[in-house]
């Protein structure tokens, strides 16, 4: 199944909002994961079943939407927050992954 | 705390196969499924297949099918992924990972460090 997110890249200034967007190509429910990576890391767990944080995960990252459109907002930017995150869905094998969005400081 | 710490970087050329570990520590290895991920350079992340860790069931994504392997050694807690005709295009970095649940939450809650597989003439 095919992962669709929106914008490739995303300049934003810290303390501002960001919005990041995913797409399914058919109806996933609510099993959608969403994953920080910053450069030369492993990802690491942010959002499950579309809206539950991952432990330790701050307040400010949140997840919404069901189905086939799903959103993870940061409210205010921290420089630790600049990275690449990718949204994966489990609802259906194989598992797939967007093809990421990158956080970059405007 | 739940580590997933993998082998060191490997150099082979087209055609050979590869062995890559993760040893896992700090959970009942026999209770969770682990995975396998790969990351090509600058791209994303493409899922290549899980075993479990209590009975050694495997299942791959169909663009690895007949040419990785997944295996463990339960009295180490130990995964391992062979990967056999290596093409220039298999250079990426390869992860492992460990599903929070099998059945309810196949997503990735811990993840290795990731291995730099590349694979040159």
């Amino acid at each position: 199944m095919v992962m669709t997110q929106s914008p490739a890249t995303l300049s934003v200034s810290p303390g501002e909002r960001a919005t990041l967007s995913c797409r399914a190509g058919q109806s996933v429910g609510r099993d959608l994961a969403w994953y920080q990576q910053k450069p030369g890391q492993a990802p690491s767990l942010l959002i499950y079943d579309a809206s539950t944080r991952a432990t330790g995960i701050p307040a400010r990252f949140s997840g919404s939407g069901s189905g086939t459109e799903f959103t993870l907002t940061i409210s205010s930017l921290r420089s630790e927050d600049f990275a690449v995150y990718y949204c994966q869905q489990y609802n259906t094998w194989p598992l797939t992954f967007g093809g990421g969005t990158k956080v970059e400081i405007k | 705390q739940v580590q997933l710490i993998q082998s060191g970087p490997e150099v082979k050329r087209p055609g050979a196969s590869v062995r890559v570990s993760c040893k896992a520590s700090g959970y009942t290895f026999r209770f969770y499924t682990l995975t396998w991920v790969r990351q090509a350079p600058g791209q994303g992340l493409e899922y290549i297949g899980w075993i479990s860790g209590s009975d050694g069931a495997t299942d791959y994504a169909q663009n690895f099918q007949g040419r990785v392997t997944m295996t463990t050694d339960t009295s180490t807690g130990t995964a391992y992924m062979d990967l056999k005709s290596l093409k220039s295009d298999d250079t990426a970095v390869y992860f492992c990972a460990r599903f929070r649940d099998f059945v309810l939450g196949r997503y990735f809650d811990y993840w290795g460090q990731g291995t730099q597989v590349t694979v040159s003439s």
